[in-house]
């Protein structure tokens, strides 16, 4: 039962352009969501993340978006830089308040020079 | 200030064989959760520990497995008589209080485990 998808294995996209990672969740109980990058061989690094009460939340070059009602949310990196090239993982938690993240299978970006 | 420290960051095992993969959180955080990362997957949540409690372990196979924060010293996640699925790369994060996700929740760099 995967109730956070990540539909797209990979993305590449060109140096400056935008990267838009998807994400979609089935549990309506899900009240925080966050996102996660990952370089090969280390752990998930904190990137942004955003409350149920928001729909967007921008911080610099990253901007999540929530879409409640379609059960949705997005980020966005722009301008996109060979750096960014890694693996994006979205996470949502719910309600109880545990600290248990429910994790996406992640995303692969590749951004060309 | 050093982040989450796990170690060993590589472990072999033969099959049948105990791993036992520890964790050191953060200076100042005494909440402690471990994750599974199965190839080609995303992380699994296994378990959730305050020092020398389980507060949330219904992510934790059944058998084998089992989890520990004593009150001094690393957590330690236990797996017995390993088998070749439980071949994965371990992840451990630290937090300062309940709440633990977002900014206040830093991820260590993983054990990676290999049976054999």
């Amino acid at each position: 039962d995967q109730q956070v998808k990540q539909n797209s294995p990979s993305l590449s996209v060109q140096e400056g352009r935008i990267s838009i990672l998807n994400c979609d969740y089935t549990n309506s109980m899900f009240d925080y969501f966050l996102w996660y990058k990952k370089y090969p061989a280390e752990g998930p690094t904190f990137l942004i993340s955003i409350s149920s009460i928001k729909d967007k939340n921008e911080d610099g070059r990253f901007t999540v978006f929530l879409n409640k009602s379609a059960k949705h949310l997005s980020l966005h990196i722009v301008p996109s830089q060979p750096g960014d090239s890694a693996v994006y993982f979205c996470a949502a938690s719910g309600s109880s308040n545990t600290g248990k993240l429910i994790f996406g299978q992640g995303t692969t970006l590749q951004v060309k020079p | 200030n050093a982040g989450v420290m796990q170690n060993p960051r590589h472990l072999v095992r033969r099959r049948g064989q105990e791993a036992r993969l520890r964790c050191s959180p953060m200076k100042g955080h005494s909440h402690v959760y471990w994750y599974r990362q199965l190839p080609e997957e995303g992380l699994k949540f296994m378990v959730y520990l305050q020092k020398e409690n389980i507060i949330d372990e219904s992510g934790m196979p059944k058998e084998r497995f089992s989890a520990e924060f004593p009150k001094e010293g690393p957590s330690i996640l236990r797996i017995q008589q390993v088998v070749r699925g439980d071949s994965a790369a371990y992840f451990c994060a630290s937090s300062p209080d309940l709440r633990g996700l977002g900014s206040e929740a830093f991820f260590g760099q993983g054990t990676r485990l290999t049976v054999v």
